[in-house]
């Protein structure tokens, strides 16, 4: 069974920092990694999604890294601002058909 | 372009009562799923459809759950009866192929309270 994880739970910065967090899944059978920003109420937008060992991706100052061999992704944000409060959300599928399998996701909350 | 929208926004039922979810795909997607968040935990996948033909319902938690999608445009979720462990929010999203990488556009969720 695909087990996604994301660490920490929760987090909080002050306005400015920088700051990361890890989603670590099983390196066998590897297909994608989807990268998730969800706000209450509204719906999870896509930020990233990974395929290549190594690969970076960059959205304005959100980055994410992907290492397959070793089953984890870092999302980075330079300079959290306010409006970065969200949760933070991975996914991998469980085969090619498309079905996620998330992890619990990250609560980030920026203090002004 | 609109995006993926769900009716109701948000919706509270007693126990034992139905209640019936309903989920516009982006327009062209053939792809249509439907994901589970109950308080706590991380969205699960409940099923997914090809048009309007069930390609995988490996999620569905029990019987009391159907899922349809006729003429593979817009997709009901109904809950009969509802039970106190169904409050959650309930999701839906829509992608074009249905292969690992390819990007689904999620709803905005129906918030569902079982009283």
């Amino acid at each position: 069974i695909l087990n996604v994880e994301q660490s920490p739970q929760s987090l909080h910065v002050q306005e400015g920092d920088s700051t990361n967090f890890t989603c670590s899944f099983p390196s066998s059978n590897f297909y994608a990694l989807h990268w998730y920003r969800w706000e209450t109420a509204k719906s999870p937008e896509a930020l990233f999604v990974m395929t290549l060992n190594g690969d970076e991706k960059k959205k304005g100052r959100i980055s994410a890294t992907l290492n397959t061999k070793e089953g984890y992704s870092y999302l980075y944000i330079k300079g959290s601002q306010p409006e970065d409060s969200a949760t933070y959300l991975c996914a991998s599928p469980g085969s090619n058909t498309g079905k996620l399998i998330f992890g619990q996701g990250t609560t980030l909350q920026v203090k002004p | 372009e609109a995006g993926v929208t769900q009716f109701p926004s948000h919706s509270v039922i007693e126990k034992g009562q139905t209640v019936t979810l309903r989920c516009d795909p982006i327009s062209g997607h053939d792809n249509l799923y439907w994901y589970r968040r109950v308080m706590g935990k991380e969205i699960k996948f409940l099923l997914h459809f090809v048009k309007e033909s069930k390609q995988d319902e490996s999620g569905m938690p029990n019987n009391r759950f159907l899922a349809e999608r006729t003429g593979g445009t817009y997709s009901t979720l109904k809950v009969q009866p509802a039970e106190l462990e169904d409050s959650g929010v309930y999701f839906c999203a829509s992608s074009q192929v249905s292969v690992s990488d390819n990007e689904q556009f999620f709803g905005p969720g129906t918030r569902l309270t079982v009283l």
